[in-house]
């Protein structure tokens, strides 16, 4: 079965500073890795969504890299700032059988970016 | 282009009854499926629905119930509530294939009492 960790739980950071958050997942049988934000209260918002076949994607200030033999991807954010703080949640997109077209997700990296 | 759309945002339900949740998906997505999150357990997997075939399914008591119309709207049915259904539901929606990003709704928050 499929198994997403995050690693740190939690993160809380001065304005201005880089930042990696982990993400690994046990099964390399995967379709595509999506990385999301979660406010509170609120729904899901796609940031980023790395193929299978690829290494990384770029967006802004947020890179996302995928290991995918390894099972594990990084979010890069660069010179974070207060609207930052979120929960960033990595899913998994399982490829075959029962797992197809579900997402796997990890519990999350609560972040925190003060000013 | 207008979002994932979920109704009702809050709703308060006694137990053993039973919920009714609603989700029009983005306009032309085909595939929607349906999340629950709680603290507890984070988020899992109810099921995903695709031109109105069942096509998955996550490890819920039967319960819970889903189904999807021709013009792609869903809707999930919770049956016989119990406290532990308390939950943030999520409905999600993309065009139709795995390839494709998925794209959230705000959710429908769920009390059980």
């Amino acid at each position: 079965k499929q198994e997403v960790t995050q690693i740190p739980a939690a993160l809380s950071v001065p304005e201005g500073e880089n930042l990696v958050l982990n993400c690994s997942f046990t099964d390399s049988a995967i379709y595509n890795l999506q990385w999301f934000r979660q406010d509170p209260g609120k729904g899901l918002t796609s940031l980023l969504l790395i193929q299978s076949s690829q290494r990384e994607q770029t967006s802004g200030r947020l890179n996302a890299s995928l290991d995918k033999s390894s099972g594990r991807s990084t979010l890069y954010i660069a010179a974070s700032q207060p609207g930052d703080s979120a929960t960033y949640l990595c899913a998994v997109n399982g490829d075959r059988g029962s797992t197809l077209g579900r997402l796997y997700f990890g519990r999350g990296t609560q972040l925190t970016v003060w000013p | 282009k207008a979002g994932v759309t979920q109704t009702p945002r809050y709703l308060i339900k006694t137990r053993g009854q039973q919920v009714t949740l609603s989700c029009s998906p983005i306009s032309g997505h085909r595939s929607v499926s349906w999340y629950q999150q709680t603290p507890g357990q984070g988020l899992q997997f109810l099921f995903e629905y695709f031109s109105e075939t069942q096509r998955n399914k996550g490890n819920f008591p039967g319960r819970f119930s889903g189904r999807q119309f021709s013009n792609s709207r869903s809707e999930m049915n919770v049956s016989t509530l119990e406290l532990g259904d308390s939950a943030l539901y999520l409905c999600a929606s993309r065009p139709g294939t795995e390839v494709d990003t998925i794209y959230f709704g705000e959710g429908s928050w769920l009390t059980v009492v």
